[in-house]
């Protein structure tokens, strides 16, 4: 057990739809990743949030939306939905911006993910 | 999109067996991380490789990363049905600060 937790384990809608995902992070983490797995594509970083803000992105589509609450829970809004939007989507969280120096780069520690199927 | 290459893609061994998968890329990485993913879990970290030419054990697995901080290498000695998994690698990069670039994984399968 990570420690992270993410609701609901498994979802299940229809195109067009709008569904959100939570996570809650470790305890006493600050920063929250959000990734989506497919078979395809692998394990692809979407956005991370470090205290609140925004503080990189990476291929999350405008139609994706994220936040991260004063109680750093976080949650991943996902609109119009499409049938290729159907993954694994993994929330992450790391104690502190996860910078990449000469120690490298901090230990993220994964939930146990949302399987989203978009009928 | 600097990418990272697993290979290979799929792999099913008795157990005893040994085994290398291997992690390559084109761009220099800071740091590269392996994981190890179970059905229905997240990604596990392994072990973290920061120095080129670095060798880190972990009981039955050894972990190199290559002097030129490109390429990356997971060796398991006598396999065990326990070690099934899809294995990861996660390369960082200097200045990127946050992002972790994955390779698509090796799917691992030990046969009793």
């Amino acid at each position: 057990d990570s420690g992270v937790t993410q609701t609901p384990k498994h979802l299940i809608t229809a195109t067009g739809q709008r569904v959100t995902l939570r996570c809650s992070p470790r305890s006493g983490d600050l920063s929250v990743y959000w990734y989506q797995q497919s078979l395809d594509q692998g394990l692809q970083f979407l956005i991370q949030y470090y205290n609140g803000e925004e503080r990189a992105k990476g291929n999350i589509l405008e139609r994706f939306s994220a936040q991260q609450f004063p109680d750093l829970h976080s949650e991943l809004n996902l609109s119009s939905l499409e049938l290729g939007d159907s993954a694994l989507y993994f929330c992450a969280s790391s104690p502190h911006l996860g910078t990449s120096g000469s120690w490298g780069a901090d230990t993220q520690y994964f939930g146990p993910g949302t399987r989203l199927t978009v009928l | 999109t600097q990418l990272l290459e697993q290979s290979p893609q799929f792999l099913s061994i008795q157990e005893g067996e040994n085994l290398t998968v291997y992690c390559n890329s084109s761009s220099v990485f800071s740091s590269l991380q392996w994981y190890r993913q179970e059905p229905g879990e997240g990604p596990v970290l392994l072990v973290t490789v920061v120095t080129g030419g670095e060798v880190k054990k972990l009981k039955r697995l050894t972990f190199q990363f290559g002097d030129a901080r490109k390429d990356s290498s997971l060796h398991i000695t006598a396999a065990q049905p326990g070690d099934t998994g899809l294995y990861l690698c996660a390369g960082a990069h200097r200045g990127s600060n946050y992002k972790l670039t994955f390779g698509k994984g090796t799917l691992l399968t030990v046969n009793p």
